[in-house]
């Protein structure tokens, strides 16, 4: 199947701070693009949809000035977390659009001291 | 509004089938899915349906349908070890957003 890539894989940042967190589709052009956050031992939460070249589309309850996101390329979804606070420590999840079915990258885990 | 349900945990002995249940309420799921996801990990697609039909297997997996109780089950037969994870499914509807509703997750635990 396609791949998709998350990078940092981990990070670890002081209270306050920003975090970028970047998702590519390796093999295959991705209009669409999801983003997700899994809390432990919980299930996959969307956060919003990524759309190329158009605003996100957020869920009811995600704060958009606190989870920036940003679709540049059809290859390239990134998800910045401004001003981190500790409850933000989670696994993020991201994914992009086949034909048939997401295509999932690894995960982020950022914890937020 | 949409829900998708599973039980939480399921332990089974080493070579034995285990089946993971899955109850969705959205009538107008196109494709249903089933991922594993081991500790740490992301998803990796196991194997999906789609909604006008019964049945699909493909190996050691076979996937049941029953659309009108909205009922989704895998079962996997010969479970090993390496089978333990945490089982989604997870359904697409025809929202035309693509979005993807997943179940609250099985952890599935096999004893050798």
């Amino acid at each position: 199947g396609a791949v998709v890539s998350q990078h940092p894989s981990r990070v670890i940042c002081k209270s306050g701070t920003s975090v970028k967190i970047e998702c590519r589709s390796l093999d295959f052009q991705a209009t669409t693009m999801f983003w997700y956050r899994q809390f432990p031992k919980k299930s996959l939460m969307l956060m919003a949809t990524s759309n190329e070249g158009s605003k996100a589309t957020y869920e009811q309850g995600v704060e958009k000035d606190k989870f920036l996101i940003n679709h540049a390329s059809l290859t390239l979804s990134t998800l910045t977390v401004t001003s981190a606070h500790p409850e933000d420590s989670s696994f993020y999840i991201c994914s992009a659009q086949g034909p048939n079915e997401q295509f999932f990258g690894p995960g982020t885990r950022l914890t937020v001291l | 509004g949409e829900d998708v349900e599973q039980s939480l945990f399921l332990s089974v002995r080493e070579g034995d089938s285990s089946v993971i249940n899955c109850t969705y309420t959205d009538s107008s799921s196109t494709y249903l899915y089933w991922y594993k996801q081991e500790p740490g990990a992301g998803l990796q697609l196991l194997t999906y349906i789609f909604s006008n039909m019964d049945m699909k297997q493909d190996q050691r997996l076979t996937v049941l349908l029953n659309k009108k109780d909205k009922h989704l089950s895998l079962r996997i037969a010969d479970t090993q070890t390496g089978d333990s994870a945490i089982y989604f499914c997870a359904e697409r509807g025809f929202s035309g957003t693509y979005k993807y509703i997943f179940g609250t997750g099985t952890r599935l635990k096999v004893l050798a």
